[in-house]
């Protein structure tokens, strides 16, 4: 049972445009939600993190919005650059934990283009 | 500093063998974690050490999965009586404290023929 959906397994965008991607959580006990990017052989880089006690997280580019009502979160990137183009997974620990075991959505591919 | 390093990066093996796969995390992490990813599916997490003692160890599929970390450094992932299914990319994380953000190595891609 997927407890992290990220149901669109693409996304192309134009340079310079914006990249929002998705993600869905079932679990209602999760509390502390992580995006990470990978490029191929490569392990997923930690890209930025978000608590459920905030809305809103920024870092350079990249955003992550939480609506803990609707337990959906989504990461923007603004300006989407070609390097961005990797396969982005949406993580998500439960409450109470050590950061112990993250659940991890399916990814989504996402391919910047000139 | 050194990030995650995962040995060997490649491992093809007969359905059957037994395999040893080797991660050694960011020194000074305690919490280290291993997941398992199939092809088009995101990280399944198998086992998570805090120091030297396995603090939970309930995504290991079945017995003949194991992993050790004796030194509260190193890990090793050992998969006995190795079956086709077991074909994957293993996945070696560290954490600081068990808190915060997983940093992963390169991952290790095992087939089993």
């Amino acid at each position: 049972d997927q407890q992290v959906k990220q149901n669109s397994p693409s996304l192309s965008v134009q340079e310079g445009r914006i990249s929002i991607l998705n993600c869905d959580y079932t679990n209602s006990m999760f509390d502390y939600f992580l995006w990470y990017k990978k490029y191929p052989a490569e392990g997923p880089t930690f890209l930025i993190s978000i608590s459920s006690i905030k809305d809103k997280n920024e870092d350079g580019r990249f955003t992550v919005f939480l609506n803990k009502s609707a337990k959906h979160l989504s990461l923007h990137i603004v300006p989407s650059q070609p390097g961005d183009s990797a396969v982005y997974f949406c993580a998500a620990a439960p409450r109470g934990s050590t950061l112990g075991r993250l659940y991890f959505g399916r990814g989504t591919q996402l391919t910047v283009w000139p | 500093g050194a990030g995650v390093s995962q040995t060997p990066s490649n491992k093809v093996t007969e359905k059957g063998k037994y395999v040893e796969l080797r991660c050694d995390p960011i020194s000074g992490h305690t919490a280290l974690y291993w997941y398992r990813q199939s092809l088009g599916q995101g990280p399944e997490f198998l086992i998570y050490f805090q120091g030297t003692g396995a603090a939970d160890d309930s995504g290991l599929p079945n017995d003949r999965f194991f992993a050790v970390r004796p030194e509260g450094s190193v890990s090793t992932l050992k998969i006995q009586r190795t079956e086709r299914g077991d074909s994957a990319v293993y996945l070696c994380a560290s954490s600081e404290q068990g808190m915060g953000e997983q940093y992963f190595g390169p991952g290790t891609r095992l087939t089993v023929t």
